[in-house]
């Protein structure tokens, strides 16, 4: 069935690398989505990737897909504390998003 | 509108009396679905409305949750008879229905069920 899986937890020190990593199962998808939510707030999306990339940038994102893995990462380059949040990973399939538990991104000073 | 409108942003009610969550999705977009977000948890799906399409209620957890989009526009969540296990965050999204499907979410509405 379909099921996109994550960590529910990461902690990186501030200033390093954050790395979330997914896995998802659906190889049809067309695009795959990265949502961040802050505490309180409703999702926004952060950036998606087209299912025949390898790589896309964004400033200090940037999303890696293995397809024949069907694994999904969003590397944050110099993690600052405005960073912490939950970030959800999300492929698309016939419109709908299926979408992963999140992972809590924790930020240590 | 600019963005996606949830109202109210909270509720709190008692159990067993129903609510009603109020969604305004971006103009002109065609996609409108409803999720649920419980403490700590992920997104539960709960409906879909694409257009005039019959809409996904596949989510729905129980035929106390019901949802309705009028005109094509503004969509109403109800919950009938309300448990406690109801309190959560409703999340409403929206989106142009197009094959790159990004959808905009508003707030949320947090709902306490006491």
């Amino acid at each position: 069935g379909e099921d996109v899986e994550q960590s529910l937890f990461l902690s990186v020190r501030e200033g390093d690398s954050s790395v979330i990593n997914c896995t998802y199962t659906d190889s049809s998808s067309t695009y795959l989505y990265w949502y961040k939510q802050e505490p309180g707030a409703g999702l926004q999306l952060l950036t998606y990737i087209f299912s025949n990339m390898d790589m896309k940038q964004d400033q200090r994102l940037t999303v890696l897909l293995n397809k024949k893995d069907k694994h999904l990462s969003l590397r944050i380059a110099d993690t600052q504390t405005g960073d912490s949040a939950i970030y959800f990973c999300a492929e698309d399939s016939n419109y709908q998003l299926i979408w992963g538990a999140g992972t809590k991104l924790i930020i240590k000073p | 509108g600019a963005g996606v409108s949830q109202s109210p942003s909270n509720k709190v009610t008692e159990k067993g009396k129903d609510v009603e969550l109020r969604c305004d999705p971006i103009s002109g977009h065609t996609a409108l679905y409803w999720y649920r977000q419980s403490l700590g948890q992920g997104l539960e799906f709960l409906i879909y409305f694409q257009g005039n399409s019959a809409p996904d209620k596949s989510g729905l957890p129980s035929d106390r949750f019901s949802a309705e989009r009028t005109g094509g526009s503004v969509s109403t969540l109800t919950i009938q008879r309300t448990q406690q296990e109801d309190s959560a965050v409703y999340l409403c999204a929206s989106s142009a229905g197009a094959a790159k499907n990004i959808q905009y979410f508003g707030a949320g509405t947090r709902l306490s069920v006491l």
